[in-house]
């Protein structure tokens, strides 16, 4: 029974490059949300996600960032021309169907250097 | 604008008493609460959670308490053991409605001394 998939686990960079983060969700989950964590920082929401659809991407940057979980296959957050300041460990969650339950569980985490 | 507070950043606790850590919130709106742990290098695990319908929640050594009124919760650890050394996080989230982003506070490091 495997849990929230992430690769990959670190991710460097340089200035002006993409980033690509993968994320599998627990198996029956279809709900899928992405959280950045700065230094000594709690996690930020960025973005929210069902199958082929984004629900609430009010924490994501406007430019540059991107999300998507399609019908087949995982969940990608994909930053483009990264900077310094993106530096930061990436977590995604999933969540399964709507049900009673609000837990979301969460992944090891893609640590993103850029250099 | 910080809607989920954890106002002590560290927390020292000798093992085997009790490890208390509290948590304050701004938004009425939140209405399940929820505690989660974290080792460095791995991602948050989640360890309990209550609903605003209920004032204590509670799993073997873990016991939640909410506080409406104060806008106020803390998760009690008893007794503490080494393993729990980690960074606890405070996080809510609207329960009614539709599916909802978890609004994290920034995290209290507890230490469990020997």
């Amino acid at each position: 029974n495997a849990g929230v998939m992430q690769n990959p686990r670190h991710l460097v960079r340089r200035r002006g490059q993409e980033a690509r983060l993968r994320c599998s969700p627990m198996k029956g989950h279809s709900h899928v949300y992405w959280y950045r964590q700065l230094p000594e920082e709690g996690l930020k929401f960025m973005v929210y996600l069902q199958k082929e659809n984004i629900i609430d991407e009010s924490g994501m940057p406007k430019e540059r960032f991107s999300a998507e979980f399609p019908k087949e296959g995982p969940s990608i957050l994909r930053i483009q021309q990264v900077v310094r300041g993106d530096s930061a460990a990436y977590f995604c969650a999933s969540s399964p169907n709507r049900d009673s339950s609000k837990t979301q569980y969460f992944g090891p985490g893609t640590r993103l250097l850029v250099l | 604008d910080q809607q989920v507070k954890q106002n002590s950043p560290s927390l020292s606790v000798q093992e085997g008493r009790i490890s208390i850590l509290n948590c304050d919130y701004t938004n009425s709106m939140f209405d399940y609460f929820l505690w989660y742990k974290k080792y460095p290098a791995e991602g948050p695990t989640f360890l309990i959670s209550i609903s605003s319908i209920k004032d204590k929640n509670e799993d073997g050594r873990f016991t939640v308490f909410l506080n409406k009124s104060a806008k106020h919760l803390s998760l009690h650890i008893v007794p503490s053991q080494p393993g729990d050394s980690a960074v606890y996080f405070c996080a809510a989230n609207r329960e009614a409605g539709r599916d909802d982003k978890i609004i994290f506070g920034k995290g209290t490091r507890l230490h469990i001394l020997p």
